[in-house]
């Protein structure tokens, strides 16, 4: 079955601290991994997908499909990256995609 | 680009009365998938539509249906109100698809409320 898991409904740094948001998928072949975020007040909007390998933002996400986990990792939070993250999994023809439960980012000054 | 939009935005419905909730994509996009979003279950999917085609559904109730039209605007249907479809519902569009090298957009989302 296909499935997303974030384990962390709350995460609470303080800023200038390393953060990590975890998730753990289940996929049988070749899924595509996508970080959406969700500011305050804000619409859902793609933050980053594995296969670009990008860093948006300061945030990058590795893709360890031995582990079958892909983090999203900052190194130095700031207060402006409070917000939702969803972990999402798409199918290979892209038409369909599974959204984790999401995990509340709070970022203290 | 205009973005994604939905109407209307909010909604009260009593048991049992049906209820059509629309999207307009970005110009130019030919998918269009929507979620049903609730504090408990987070963002679930329900369709996806490409060129008037349904490409897949999720895992509700046949209900829950939808359509596209020509021009790529979706619609979709809630039959038989329970209280439990009291949620977000959200559109995305994108240019063909959700997968790796397409982007989905979301909309502002239609709030449901069931009474």
């Amino acid at each position: 079955a296909q499935r997303v898991t974030q384990p962390e409904k709350l995460l609470s740094v303080f800023k200038g601290a390393p953060v990590e948001l975890k998730c753990n998928y289940s996929y049988s072949g070749s899924p595509e991994l996508f970080w959406y975020v969700q500011y305050s007040r804000q619409r859902l909007q793609l933050l980053l997908r594995h296969i670009s390998r990008e860093s948006i933002k300061g945030f990058t996400a590795d893709l360890n499909k031995g582990e079958t986990s892909f983090h999203l990792k900052k190194p130095f939070a700031q207060e402006e990256d409070s917000a939702m993250y969803y972990c999402a999994l798409s199918d290979t023809g892209g038409f369909k995609t599974i959204f984790g439960a999401g995990t509340r980012l709070f970022v203290k000054a | 680009k205009a973005g994604v939009t939905q109407t209307p935005r909010y909604l009260i419905k009593t048991r049992g009365q049906q209820v059509t909730l629309s999207c307009s994509p970005i110009s130019g996009h030919r998918s269009v998938s929507w979620y049903q979003q609730t504090p408990g279950q987070g963002l679930q999917f329900l369709f996806e539509y490409f060129s008037e085609t349904q490409r897949n559904k999720g895992n509700f109730p046949g209900r829950f249906s939808g359509r596209q039209f020509s021009n790529s605007r979706s619609e979709m249907n809630v039959s038989t109100l329970e209280l439990g479809d009291s949620a977000l519902y959200l559109c995305a569009s994108s240019l063909v698809a959700s997968g790796a090298t397409d982007t989905q957009y979301f909309g502002p989302g239609t709030r449901l409320t069931v009474l």
